[in-house]
């Protein structure tokens, strides 16, 4: 089975930092991965989509990149609507979520 | 637009099995995409439960495929997880979603298992 290792679990970040979650997937997974946002409450949704790719509607700030086994979300410019919790997800094989990131205020 | 529905009960006895379905709007499961379910206990992360083709073709997280089904209904454009020999562990908000990775999900049923 592919394990997901998700960093850091949680972060205090203030409104237009720069933020970075990391992935590390246990074996190599090609680019077939994606980043998902979640809000108390509410179901997650997709942001990024094949590693690097922007879901549709999706704001520029958020952006991912890496391949094999290693992976990045990055949020340029952090906004008060982007405290939240963070999830990778590995397609490769079977589906395997990363532990998750929490996103609080500083 | 595409929407996802949940329902079942939301208080399931242990040892029995937790039945959900998840009606589709706005896409006919018949024209592709694998549909799957994924749960999350209170206050944990997300874990997959299984998937299904519009073929019927499924595949299941390993850890619970002793105890997991899943099936599709395409004359009623609905899916369905069984979950057999339920334990206060399988609480959680049920999720169902359309795609390997998932693109549009259900707003999430809490199923509670308890006596």
């Amino acid at each position: 089975d592919i394990q997901m290792t998700q960093s850091p679990s949680s972060l205090s970040a203030s409104v237009g930092d720069r933020v970075t979650i990391t992935c590390r997937a246990s074996q190599g997974i090609r680019n077939d991965l994606g980043w998902y946002q979640q809000k108390p409450g509410k179901a997650p949704k997709r942001l990024i989509y094949a590693a690097s790719s922007l879901q549709s509607g999706v704001p520029s700030r958020f952006s991912g990149s890496g391949s094999g086994t290693e992976f990045t979300l990055t949020i340029s410019s952090l906004q008060p609507e982007d405290f939240a919790t963070y999830y990778c997800l590995q397609h490769n094989s079977y589906l395997t979520f990363g532990g998750g990131t929490k996103v609080e205020i500083k | 637009q595409v929407q996802l529905q949940e329902s079942g009960p939301g208080l399931v006895k242990p040892s029995e099995t937790l039945s959900l379905t998840c009606a589709v709007s706005g896409y006919s499961i018949s024209s592709g995409y694998y549909w799957g379910w994924i749960r999350q206990p209170p206050g944990k992360g997300l874990e997959w439960i299984g998937s299904i083709y519009h073929s019927g073709s499924t595949y299941y997280n390993p850890s619970l495929k002793s105890r997991v089904t899943i099936s599709v209904d395409t004359s009623k454009n609905q899916f369905s997880l069984k979950l057999s020999s339920v334990t206060a562990a399988d609480t959680a908000v049920y999720y169902c979603a359309r795609g390997e990775l998932p693109d549009y999900w259900g707003q999430g049923t809490l199923v509670t298992v308890s006596s």
